[in-house]
């Protein structure tokens, strides 16, 4: 079975202070990873995933496969960055036409 | 290009009675997965459909329907509502042999009353 953890419901930090949205999952074989993100009042989109070892709109995350996470960091955060944040797995590397597992989500507050 | 259409936004039905969720993927998408939303949590898969054929089903009763037309279109049906089904319906379309994410539409809010 597979499962995503986001052990935060909320996370509130101040404009300029670093920001880290935890995420655990759960699967015994070879999974890919993303964050997406659904800002107030749009539909969900993809803000990264691991294959591409981008950083996109100053956010980054890294697999470590031995404590099986991929948090989401960003150094200075921005109040444009207020969202809901959901962790998601698919169990099958290479291919988008597989079934996605979400988190429960993360809800960011930044404060001016 | 409108990315992912779902209609109606939003709909309200009575315990008992049957629903039908539309969606029309992205241009150049050939694959639609439906999930559903319900408040507080993370969306759940219920399944996707690929070439007209249900292609993977989630942990959801067979109450839980879907078709794919042949301009990859798809519908997803549920009959005998029950209070719990009240959710946001999340259609998100891929391209089942590239390797790009998956992109989501608006949703449909369902009220069961």
């Amino acid at each position: 079975a597979q499962r995503v953890t986001q052990p935060e419901k909320l996370l509130s930090v101040f404009k300029g202070a670093p920001v880290e949205l935890k995420c655990n999952y759960s699967y015994s074989g070879s999974p890919e990873l993303f964050w997406y993100v659904q800002y107030s009042r749009q539909r969900l989109q993809l803000l990264l995933r691991h294959i591409s070892r981008e950083s996109i709109k100053g956010f980054t995350a890294d697999l470590n496969k031995g404590e099986t996470s991929f948090h989401l960091k960003k150094p200075f955060a921005q109040e444009e960055d207020s969202a809901m944040y959901y962790c998601a797995l698919i169990g099958k590397s290479g291919g988008s036409n597989y079934k996605l597992t979400f988190g429960k989500g993360t809800l960011l507050t930044v404060n001016p | 290009d409108a990315g992912v259409t779902q209609s109606p936004t939003h709909l309200i039905k009575t315990r008992g009675q049957q629903v039908t969720l539309r969606c029309s993927p992205k241009s150049g998408h050939d694959t639609v997965s439906w999930y559903q939303q319900a408040l507080g949590q993370g969306p759940q898969f219920i399944f996707q459909y690929y070439e007209e054929e249900e292609r993977q089903r989630g942990n959801f009763p067979d109450r839980f329907s879907g078709h794919q037309f042949p301009n990859y279109s798809s519908e997803l049906n549920v009959n005998a509502l029950l209070l719990g089904d009240s959710a946001l319906y999340l259609c998100a379309s891929s391209s089942f042999f590239s390797n790009q994410p998956q992109h989501f539409g608006d949703g449909t809010r369902l009220s069961i009353l």
